[in-house]
């Protein structure tokens, strides 16, 4: 079955430095993966889609990869900020089915000034 | 544009109630999805209707179902609940016409059993 692996424990960093999360995944080949961010008490909040074909996808301090070879995305924050802290989830589309997402357990970023 | 509204923001009941919650979606989305989110199970896809047809299941028994009316509005109803049905319930939305689409969510609805 499809499965989604996000590294559980906690990401801490200095503000300022880059940080990167890792998503793997097995058992299929998505077309596409998202990036979430989570606040607590609070929904995902959307923030970069990478499709197959594409290496790379930059957004302002957000650049995601997607490497399907090592079936693996990395989310590079740079010039990371307090605001920052927060946990961030990959999802990859369930195989055959519209807007059926299955989401990795997430990483929760604390970056400390 | 006002985001996903979801209601109530918290809810207790005890075991063997039913609930229904609601969900409102961003104006003009036609999609919209429920997720299950506990600590332990992480988000968990359960169904998403479209044009007030389910599209997708997720693999969740049938005391959990839903609907969807044709302003886009959708309900979830759990019967019977259980103490395991405790969670943050999420709805999400999005235009649906096609996959892929970034999904919109609300700030759920938080469950508890007694």
């Amino acid at each position: 079955s499809q499965k989604i692996e996000q590294n559980s424990e906690a990401l801490n960093i200095q503000e300022g430095k880059t940080a990167t999360l890792t998503c793997n995944y097995t058992n299929y080949s998505p077309a596409y993966l998202q990036w979430y961010r989570q606040d607590p008490g609070r929904g995902p909040v959307f923030l970069l889609l990478i499709r197959e074909n594409e290496k790379e996808k930059r957004k302002e301090r957000l650049k995601v990869t997607f490497d399907t070879t090592l079936k693996q995305s990395l989310f590079h924050i740079t010039a990371s900020q307090p605001a920052d802290s927060a946990t961030y989830l990959c999802a990859l589309p369930f195989s055959g089915g519209y807007n059926k997402l299955i989401f990795g357990a997430g990483t929760r970023l604390a970056v400390h000034p | 544009k006002a985001g996903v509204t979801q209601t109530p923001r918290y809810l207790i009941k005890t075991r063997g109630q039913q609930v229904t919650l609601s969900c409102s979606p961003i104006s003009g989305h036609r999609s919209v999805s429920w997720y299950q989110q506990t600590p332990g199970q992480g988000l968990q896809f359960l169904f998403e209707y479209f044009s007030e047809t389910q599209r997708n299941k997720g693999n969740f028994p049938g005391r959990f179902s839903g609907r969807q009316f044709s302003n886009s509005r959708s309900e979830m109803n759990v019967s019977t609940l259980e103490l395991g049905d405790s969670a943050l319930y999420l709805c999400a939305s999005s235009p649906g016409e096609w996959d892929s689409q970034p999904q919109h969510f609300g700030d759920g609805t938080r469950l508890s059993i007694l």
